[in-house]
């Protein structure tokens, strides 16, 4: 079983529109991570939220930490052909680090 | 800077031989090390990682197993491959629990 629950599985889209990606668990955790993915190559960090309640913001990427640290999401405003990729969450305790399953993003031109 | 190197990149076995993958970390000391398989477009599935020399963590009961001989060296082995250890094998390190890096993965095909 996926210790970390992503939803949706798969996501597509058209280029402008916003999409959120989410992350859930029922364990808490000390850092939760997004990472990027494209074919055969590995995930890319994104960004890691530490604090409950935290929100970063990258340009156009907003992530959010949920208060009791335990889920997380990433929404994307006006999606380009670029955002196409595997989004991860991983959560961090004692070292271990554990990913979800994944959405796969796709932006249509 | 630092640098983490996974070989091979693809790898054709027949079942029931022998798997040895490695992976190496240049440009950091005592890194945590991790060893991950990957289904097509799908999360990845922790198998081992490693907080020092000789220090292993087994997270799934499976086919493989994984040593660490040296502080910057990971490796992934098997002495009889199954046709269900196929998959994308990724390497990573990282520092106390810190952002991890990535190799660019062992694509191994078990005919």
């Amino acid at each position: 079983t996926q210790l970390l629950e992503q939803s949706p599985q798969f996501l597509s889209i058209q280029e402008g529109e916003n999409l959120t990606v989410y992350c859930n668990s029922s364990s808490v955790f000390s850092s939760l991570q997004w990472y990027r993915q494209e074919p055969g190559e590995g995930p890319v960090l994104l960004v890691t939220v530490v604090t409950g309640g935290e929100v970063k913001k990258l340009k156009r990427l907003t992530f959010q930490f949920g208060d009791a640290r335990k889920d997380s999401s990433l929404h994307i405003t006006a999606a380009q052909p670029g955002d196409t990729g595997l989004y991860l969450c991983a959560g961090s305790n004692d070292y271990k680090l554990s990913f979800g399953a994944g959405t796969t993003v796709t932006v249509r031109a | 800077s630092q640098t983490i190197h996974q070989w091979p990149a693809t790898l054709v076995q027949p079942v029931g031989s022998p798997l040895s993958l490695e992976c190496t970390v240049e440009g950091t000391s005592n890194p945590n090390l991790y060893w991950y398989r990957q289904a097509a477009g799908r999360g990845l599935q922790l198998l081992f990682y490693s907080v020092g020399i000789g220090q292993i963590s087994s997270e799934v009961p499976q086919n493989l197993s994984a040593s660490r001989p040296q502080d910057r060296q990971f490796i992934l082995s098997s002495k009889k491959l199954l046709l269900s250890d196929s998959g994308f094998y990724l390497c990573a390190w990282n520092s106390r629990a810190t952002e991890a890096f990535f190799g660019q993965g062992t694509r191994l095909t078990v005919v």
